[in-house]
């Protein structure tokens, strides 16, 4: 049963292009967290994310980030216009849910963005 | 709104040390707690997840407590090794929806 799996592992982008991350959660799960871990800083929620559905995006900056999980295919977290402050390890869990408990999440190994 | 603290910061251990590591959260209305490790450049690997309702779990020489009403949560490492070198974190699940991660222990253990 492979984890959580996340592509690519390194990204490179220039100031103002865009950046696509993905994510495919483990078999059976159908919620996705997007987290980010800010150089030399903790990791931070991003959104949390149902098959076609965006539950929670409290911790989405308001501008230039976005996060879908359609019906087929992975999850992907897009990130337009990339600033140098975009440059981060982003983190993908996936779990399976139950009504009125939570399940452990289970981490990807990140995709780092380095933006130039 | 939640926050998660860990103390200390970085630890330094000879090995064979058996050592604890503290978590503390504001706010005691939780679902559950994970312990992760944290390896540089490296993804997050879950070592114990506790249950609003438990009080402790444990995987081999890993033990962790869980003190809801003050808000705690410790780490026991029995009988460090050079191979338990990495951050530790701490993280919390208040609304069912995201965990919130304290700032991590890094430790380092000496052969």
């Amino acid at each position: 049963n492979a984890g959580v799996m996340q592509n690519p592992r390194h990204l490179v982008r220039r100031r103002g292009q865009e950046a696509r991350l993905r994510c495919s959660p483990m078999k059976g799960h159908s919620h996705v967290y997007w987290y980010r871990q800010l150089p030399e800083e903790g990791l931070k929620f991003m959104v949390y994310l149902q098959k076609e559905n965006i539950i929670d995006e409290s911790g989405m900056p308001k501008e230039r980030f976005s996060a879908e999980f359609p019906k087929e295919g992975p999850s992907i977290l897009r990130i337009q216009q990339v600033v140098r402050g975009d440059s981060a390890a982003y983190f993908c869990a996936s779990s399976k849910r139950g009504a009125g408990s939570s399940y452990e999440q289970y981490f990807g190994p990140g995709t780092r963005l380095t933006v130039t | 709104k939640q926050e998660v603290t860990q103390i200390p910061a970085a630890l330094s251990v000879p090995e064979g040390e058996n050592l604890v590591l503290n978590c503390s959260f504001t706010d005691s209305a939780i679902y559950n707690l994970q312990w992760f490790r944290q390896d540089p450049g490296k993804g997050l690997t879950s070592l114990l997840l506790i249950q609003s309702s438990q009080r402790e779990q444990t995987s081999g020489r890993l033990n962790a407590s869980l003190d809801k009403s003050s808000g705690r949560s410790t780490l026991y490492i029995a009988a460090s090794q050079p191979g338990d070198s990495a951050t530790y974190l701490c993280a919390v699940d208040n609304a069912g929806n995201m965990l919130t991660f304290g700032g991590g222990t890094r430790l380092m253990v000496k052969p």
